[in-house]
């Protein structure tokens, strides 16, 4: 079985800070990982994938995303935060040999406050 | 170009009532999934087609639920005997390929926001 567990229901962090978004998950063979972003009243939004080589991944809208493998977590960054990133972030596995669906943490509420 | 859509974006039903939910995909993409979103949750896996071959149906809750993908593009999630708790958002995804690195990532439309009555 997969697991994905977001520990924080919310972040709040002040406009030009670095934020970062945790996430650690489960599974029993090699992982793709992948963050989505959902404004409200909208649909999820694909923001980054890892796949293979690189930990670090770069994404949409300036976020990007490192695969510890030891620590089995993607942590979702961004150096400077916006008052328009606010929004609620969903981190998603996918074990790589056990078929395409995949399982979301609860998700984390990004608050950017000017 | 065009991404994921569905249809109706809100439905309110009675219990007891039959729904169909459609969702018509990225056009070329291979792969089709239905989750459910309650409020405040991650989105939860349904089912899944490649072409029109249902390849993994262990999400559904119960028998009142089914899917269909008949000539491998739309498909419609179907709920009979409606009841309160299948209640949620009903969200569709599609991606390029089955598998693989890239083009495995899953688009998703805008939501069906079903209320059982």
């Amino acid at each position: 079985a997969q697991s994905v567990a977001q520990p924080e229901d919310q972040v709040n962090v002040a406009e030009g800070n670095p934020l970062t978004v945790k996430c650690t998950y489960s599974v029993s063979g090699n992982p793709y990982l992948f963050w989505y972003v959902q404004y409200p009243n909208r649909g999820l939004q694909f923001l980054l994938k890892y796949i293979t080589g690189d930990n670090l991944v770069k994404g949409s809208y300036g976020f990007e995303a490192e695969f510890n493998k030891s620590q089995t977590s993607f942590h979702l960054k961004k150096p400077s935060a916006l008052v328009s990133d606010s929004a609620l972030y969903f981190c998603a596995v996918r074990d790589r040999n056990a078929g395409n669906m995949l399982t979301f943490g609860g998700g984390t509420r990004l608050m950017v406050k000017p | 170009g065009a991404g994921v859509s569905q249809s109706p974006r809100y439905k309110v039903t009675k219990r007891g009532q039959d729904v169909a939910l459609r969702c018509d995909p990225i056009s070329g993409h291979v792969s089709l999934y239905w989750y459910r979103q309650a409020l405040g949750q991650g989105p939860e896996f349904l089912t899944y087609f490649n072409y029109e071959a249902q390849q993994d149906k262990s999400g559904l809750p119960n028998d009142r639920f089914s899917a269909e993908r008949p000539e491998g593009s739309i498909s419609t999630l179907t709920i009979q005997r409606t009841e309160q708790r299948d209640s949620a958002m009903y969200r569709c995804a599609s991606s390029l390929r089955t598998s693989g690195g890239a083009g495995n990532e899953q688009f998703f439309g805008p939501g069906t926001r079903l209320t059982v009555l």
